[in-house]
């Protein structure tokens, strides 16, 4: 059964203290892995997409890397305004625009 | 350019009532999928409209239905909700022949809360 594993799924940082999320998925034939910023209340807001293992993606403070297994989101120097909940989505191969997301990692950055 | 819009932002029924909620993609988007996010879970997928016809469907009874308009307007119809079905209903739009690919780009929502 495909399905993805977020840890952990809180996590309290100071700002400037740099840390990794970590996302563990499980899939017949990785088609793409995807990671989402979403605000209380509101929609998913796209991060980043990777296809293969090996692959980086850098963005401001967020960078995330994928391998066989597991990706995972570094967040270098956060601040308060990169506190949210982040979001990991598989779609296995042969799906029509199936996300599997896992239930997210809560993030809160304090000055 | 404007994202994906949804409508209504909030909604209060109450059991055995009937919803509609409406989703307008990205322009140039062909393809419109719909989640339902109750709260401290992720986003979990009910359908996928590419192109007006269905091309996946989710773990969802049959009181979910949704249609796809020849503008790429999407509606989600719910019947004899439930209390279960109290959630955030999200719709998502992707340009599967673009150079985008599979990613999908979410919408702000509707608020279901059922009574």
């Amino acid at each position: 059964e495909d399905q993805v594993t977020q840890s952990p799924e809180a996590l309290r940082l100071q700002e400037g203290e740099s840390s990794s999320l970590n996302c563990s998925y499980t899939v017949s034939g990785l088609r793409g892995l995807f990671w989402y910023r979403q605000d209380p209340g509101k929609g998913p807001e796209f991060l980043f997409t990777l296809y293969s293992a090996g692959e980086e993606k850098e963005k401001e403070r967020l960078k995330a890397t994928l391998t066989k297994k597991e990706s995972f989101l570094h967040i270098t120097a956060p601040k308060p305004e990169d506190s949210a909940t982040y979001l990991c989505a598989v779609q296995a191969g042969g799906s029509q625009g199936n996300l599997i997301f896992g239930k997210g990692t809560k993030l809160s950055v304090k000055p | 350019d404007a994202g994906v819009t949804q409508s209504p932002t909030h909604l209060i029924k109450t059991r055995g009532q009937h919803v509609t909620l409406r989703c307008s993609p990205i322009s140039g988007h062909k393809s419109v999928s719909w989640y339902q996010q109750v709260l401290g879970q992720g986003p979990q997928f009910i359908f996928q409209y590419y192109e007006k016809e269905e091309r996946g469907r989710g773990n969802f009874p049959d009181r979910f239905s949704a249609r796809q308009f020849p503008n790429y307007s999407s509606e989600l119809n719910v019947n004899a909700l439930l209390l279960g079905d109290s959630a955030l209903y999200l719709c998502a739009s992707l340009n599967p022949s673009g150079r985008e690919g599979e990613t999908q780009y979410f919408g702000p929502g509707t608020r279901l809360l059922v009574l």
